[in-house]
């Protein structure tokens, strides 16, 4: 089966503790992206990577960071700097540059700060 | 900052009806448009893409982009149920050698039997 994974599905964190969502596709997609969302909000771009061993900050990077070490895997740390990091996070992939317009989603991981 | 647009809802229609669901957005450099579907509690689901302007038609969906009116709608005809969702709206841009997407925060659905 092609397709984005993304684990866990439910996180809990304590306050002050860095947690990491992992995300993996199979599609052979060189572009994967992080997204956020909050109830009533739609998607807002965390980081995006074309290609391995390269990424780029997104619309609301801080207190977040991500590797890009294999084409297929995507990681994201949300840190203790990030304010309010309880949200529906959402990975995608997709082609890369001018061919790369639709991205496809895994089905996300909710992160809940207690 | 560009933004995307769209009426929050919640837009409620009868079964069997035409939902029309409308999207603004003020890049004028934007290229392509999407619209996906997100059930409540899943992820966004790619229902349909436009690149020119007119309609485009997927069997119960049509896309329909105005580039001179910055305007892109999604016309679902003989509503269902079953297609009771949050429907986002997006569109993409180029920024140096990198594309990206930016949603709308989405319309409510609601399809009543």
């Amino acid at each position: 089966d092609g397709g984005i994974t993304q684990s866990p599905k439910y996180l809990f964190r304590k306050e002050g503790q860095n947690v990491t969502l992992s995300c993996e596709q199979n599609l052979n997609h060189d572009a994967m992206y992080w997204y956020r969302q909050d109830p009533g909000q739609g998607l807002r771009l965390i980081y995006y990577s074309q290609i391995v061993n390269d990424f780029q900050k997104g619309d609301i990077a801080e207190g977040y960071s991500v590797s890009r070490e294999k084409k297929e895997s995507f990681p994201l740390t949300v840190t203790s700097a990030q304010k309010n990091p309880t949200a529906f996070y959402l990975c995608a992939s997709s082609l890369a540059g001018a061919l790369g317009n639709e991205q496809f989603f895994g089905p996300g991981t909710r992160l809940t700060v207690l | 900052q560009k933004e995307v647009e769209q009426n929050s809802g919640p837009l409620s229609v009868p079964e069997g009806a035409i939902a029309s669901l409308n999207c603004t957005y003020s890049d004028r450099g934007s290229q392509s448009f999407f619209w996906y579907r997100q059930y409540s509690g899943k992820s966004p689901e790619l229902i349909m893409s436009i690149y020119s302007n007119g309609d485009k038609e997927d069997g119960r969906f049509t896309a329909q982009l105005n580039k001179a009116s910055q305007y892109v709608s999604l016309l679902i005809r003989d509503s269902q149920p079953s297609d009771s969702a949050t429907y986002l709206c997006a569109d993409r841009r180029q920024g140096g050698s990198n594309y990206k997407l930016t949603f709308g925060k989405g319309t409510l659905l609601t399809v009543n039997p």
